[in-house]
């Protein structure tokens, strides 16, 4: 099992931009999130998905947009990238509403100048 | 709104020297508190679920507690590979989300 995968790993962006971080997961697992992980600020949520058509929003969702068409795949869309979105970007997934533990991808580096 | 707090934000230990990271934490009817751990570059990886107050669960050196405001995770005899990020997560009420604390960056120096 792969587990949860992440691409890119590395992306540098220009103000203004758009682009799509890919996340999918081999474990058939119901939930799906995004977090950002910025220095002093610790792990936060931006969007989550309980099971496919399913999405919300988290702590942190303004300039962010997910879907979930698929069980597997929770993709995080960019419109316009600003440099405050500069992060590590963390995909995590679990079994449906269960207590069971998140599984995190490696995440991926994103750098708006 | 669940809040996590954890400190001291950055322990540094020598070998062998044993030592305690603090989670305290506000939840509206805890579901379970989680304990990570994030070596740089990588994704934090899970250690321990710990569900109830008084409830205890232990994994080579570390072993975690949890008390109905707080958690500790004791680290016994440390080595350098122990060094790393550790992070407490809290699920609560209806919600599956974890909110997660910042962080305590751990050194063991040999």
């Amino acid at each position: 099992n792969a587990g949860v995968t992440q691409t890119p790993k590395f992306q540098v962006l220009k103000t203004g931009q758009s682009m799509t971080l890919q996340c999918a997961q081999d474990m058939n697992h119901e939930y799906m999130s995004w977090y950002r992980q910025d220095p002093g600020m610790g792990l936060r949520l931006i969007h989550y998905s309980v099971g496919a058509g399913i999405t919300d929003q988290g702590e942190v969702p303004n300039g962010y947009n997910v879907s979930r068409s698929t069980t597997e795949d929770f993709p995080l869309r960019l419109l316009s990238a600003a440099p405050s979105q500069t992060s590590v970007y963390f995909c995590a997934s679990k079994k449906g509403d269960s207590h069971g533990e998140l599984f995190f991808g490696e995440g991926s580096r994103l750098t708006v100048l | 709104e669940d809040q996590v707090t954890q400190s001291p934000e950055a322990l540094r230990l020598q070998e062998g020297e044993s030592s305690s990271l603090n989670c305290s934490y506000t939840v509206s009817g805890l579901r379970g508190l989680f304990w990570y751990r994030q070596d740089p570059g990588k994704g934090p990886e899970f250690l321990f679920t710990l569900y109830s107050a008084g409830e205890e669960k232990e994994k080579e050196r570390l072993k975690a507690t949890l008390t109905k405001k707080e958690s500790f995770l004791h680290i016994t005899a440390p080595k350098p590979e122990d060094s790393a990020t550790y992070l407490c997560a809290v699920q609560s009420g209806a919600n599956s989300k974890l909110t997660f604390g910042k962080g305590i960056t751990l050194s063991v120096r040999p």
